[in-house]
Order: C-alpha cells, then structure tokens, then sequence
C-alpha cells in the first residue's frame, strides 16, 4: 500500500537553481529511500536514511528527516538538465524490507 | 554496483497469450525479489516478493494465478502474466535486495507491456 505523499507533484525550475520536494508518511519507519526515475526506465538508488537520522548528504544531495512530523525533504543544489526525472520516496516500515512508495515528484529543469 | 537486468524491455501480446518477462541479478545474489507495476505518471505498487526457492507471497488484491512468479535461483526470477488482457498492459519492474545490504533494492530497467 502506498504510504508516501510527496508534494510538489511537478516542479519547474532553471539550471542552476535548488529543487526541493517533500514525503510525508503515515507509521514509524525503519528507514527512507529516495529514488530517482528517468522517464520510462527503472529506479536509481539516490540515499537512504535511517529513523535515527536527522540528515544525510550525498554529492548535491541533502536530505532530512523528521520523524516527529513524519516526513523528509530532498534538496538538490545546483540543478543540471540531467536531473530532470521523477523522484520518488519509499519508506522502509516492516522487518521484511517492503518498501511503499510516494505519489513522486517530476521535476523538470530548464537549460 | 548492484545491476539488475529485465528482459524483455517491450512486449506486444494478444488478449489472452501468456507472457514471461525475467528478471536476472547480474552481480550478487538476490535472495528476495520485489515485482512492482507502474501506471502511467503514477507510483511504483508492490505485486510481490520472490524469495529464492519458496513460493511469492502477494499484496492485496493481486491475482496469484494470474500473476506468477518463480524464483527458481539466487539470480534469477520469472514473472508470468498468463491469459493476459489490455487492463495488464502497465509497467512492470523488478528489485532485488543483496544478502550484504538488505536495506536498499536494486531495480531492473522495467519491461512495458502492452496486450491488443
């Protein structure tokens, strides 16, 4: 079942800028994933953050959590063309690795 | 890293064929597959879980007899779309967890079916 809800659905911006989307979630999670999807093509693993986590940095990447408010945000700085994709959240909630996807986000980055 | 292939890529079935689509991990062994299903401009819903040897367990309100699954090796699991109709032409995707690092799935590059 779908447990994430991600917000924007679509974003729009110019290269160069930070794109920020946000998950939220409903029940208490081992961990979250951040994924990435070009259009059409399979799921490319972004990082993973544990409940215990409050953020983690990955190249132009940053995410947080807040377990509190269950939720997280994904912050891409200094936006290129080939980040256009759809980015999606998936929370880690059971002890056998199911994992439940968000809604996603496009994000399209003009040149 | 963690590759995982699908084959085929595309598939064109008549109403009523069945269809195998494989899904093989190329470097590691995948002791669990996940088999999702993807609408157009929509999420990733789970379908199953495969695990190496013993019989996929399904979510809620998918067909096991319509929608089988074999996960006959470490690399190697088949999903079976029998007497397919143009409701099942979706997107379908694979993952599969490595015994070293079972928090994060590696997805294949989908297989997109299509029944007339």
């Amino acid at each position: 079942s779908q447990q994430g809800e991600e917000d924007p659905q679509a974003l729009s911006i110019q290269e160069g800028e930070n794109a920020t989307m946000n998950c939220s979630y409903k029940t208490s999670i081992n961990n979250l994933q951040w994924y990435r999807q070009n259009s059409g093509r399979g799921l490319v693993h972004l990082i993973l953050i544990r409940s215990n986590e409050r953020e983690k940095h990955s190249g132009r990447l940053r995410v947080t959590l807040d377990t509190s408010k269950k939720s997280s945000s994904l912050l891409i700085t200094a936006s290129r063309a080939a980040d256009t994709a759809s980015y999606f959240c998936a929370t880690d909630a059971s002890h056998d690795y199911k994992l439940s996807f968000g809604a996603g986000t496009t994000v399209t980055v003009r040149a | 890293g963690a590759v995982v292939s699908q084959h085929p890529s595309r598939v064109i079935c008549k109403s009523g064929t069945s269809v195998k689509i494989e899904c093989r991990s190329l470097d590691f062994q995948a002791t669990t597959m996940f088999w999702y299903r993807q609408f157009p401009k929509q999420s990733l819903m789970l379908m199953a879980t495969s695990n190496e040897g013993s019989k996929a367990t399904y979510e809620q309100g998918v067909e096991k007899d319509k929608f089988l699954i074999n996960h006959a090796s470490l690399t190697l699991s088949t999903l079976t779309v029998t007497s397919a109709h143009p409701e099942d032409s979706s997107f379908y995707i694979c993952s599969g967890l490595a015994a070293r690092n079972r928090e994060t799935q590696y997805f294949g590059p989908g297989t997109r079916l299509l029944v007339l």
